[in-house]
């Protein structure tokens, strides 16, 4: 079963506009992590926060992780049309090895 | 896609035949997976492994088995494909960081259609 859950399913922006996605998941983790699918191409690591951090921040990314809430967000500031792509949230369920990932959330960033 | 590889890219094949997939890597990373993706599932674990001849079953491994006789090689073969294992597959391989958490590095994925 998906231990994590990406909402909404899409969304669809303008360039400059910020993207939230959000991700729930069911069970205890030691981190969670965030992946960027551009079309046809294998999932590429973008961020990983682990479960005694609140907040994130890697260039434009900002990841927050509420372990009381079970929820995770990403939020990509002033976007651009290269950030297109399906954005997944994994985490390791207290196994350090073995990822579970959600089904997605697909940003389209319109120019 | 750097220092993974996944083959073939594309099969076409037709029901009840076996299937490989291979992946190969030159990381030298201890960890490695196979994931399918399917519309509306996502990507689900198939099978992993944590070294050499140690492999362990993920959340849809009917209908697969794995082996590793290298640290570089990983192979998923469908004994007898079924068009229920048509679907894009994706191997995987990461090494423990200091921290204990792994982070996944992708190949390209291998589109299998079964008829």
């Amino acid at each position: 079963s998906q231990q994590g859950e990406e909402d909404p399913q899409a969304l669809s922006i303008q360039e400059g506009e910020n993207a939230t996605m959000n991700c729930s998941y069911k069970t205890s983790i030691n981190n969670l992590q965030w992946y960027r699918q551009n079309s046809g191409r294998g999932l590429v690591h973008l961020i990983l926060i682990r479960s005694n951090e609140r907040e994130k921040h890697s260039g434009r990314l900002r990841v927050t992780l509420d372990t009381s809430k079970k929820s995770s967000s990403l939020l990509i500031t002033a976007s651009r049309a290269a950030d297109t792509a399906s954005y997944f949230c994994a985490t390791d369920g207290g196994s350090n090895y073995k990822l579970t990932f959600g089904k997605g959330t697909l940003l389209t960033v319109n120019p | 896609d750097a220092g993974i590889t996944q083959s073939p890219r594309h099969k076409v094949t037709e029901t009840g035949t076996p299937v490989t997939l291979r992946c190969h890597q030159t990381e030298n990373h201890r960890y490695m997976y196979w994931y399918r993706q399917d519309p509306g599932h996502g990507l689900r674990l198939i099978h992993y492994s944590y070294g050499v001849k140690d492999t362990d079953k993920g959340e849809v491994s009917d209908g697969y088995s794995v082996s590793r006789s290298k640290t570089e090689d990983f192979l998923l073969t469908l004994e007898s494909a079924t068009s229920s294992q048509t679907s894009v597959y994706f191997c995987a391989i990461s090494e423990e960081l200091v921290f204990g958490a792994n982070v996944l590095t992708f190949g390209a994925g291998s589109r299998l259609t079964v008829l």
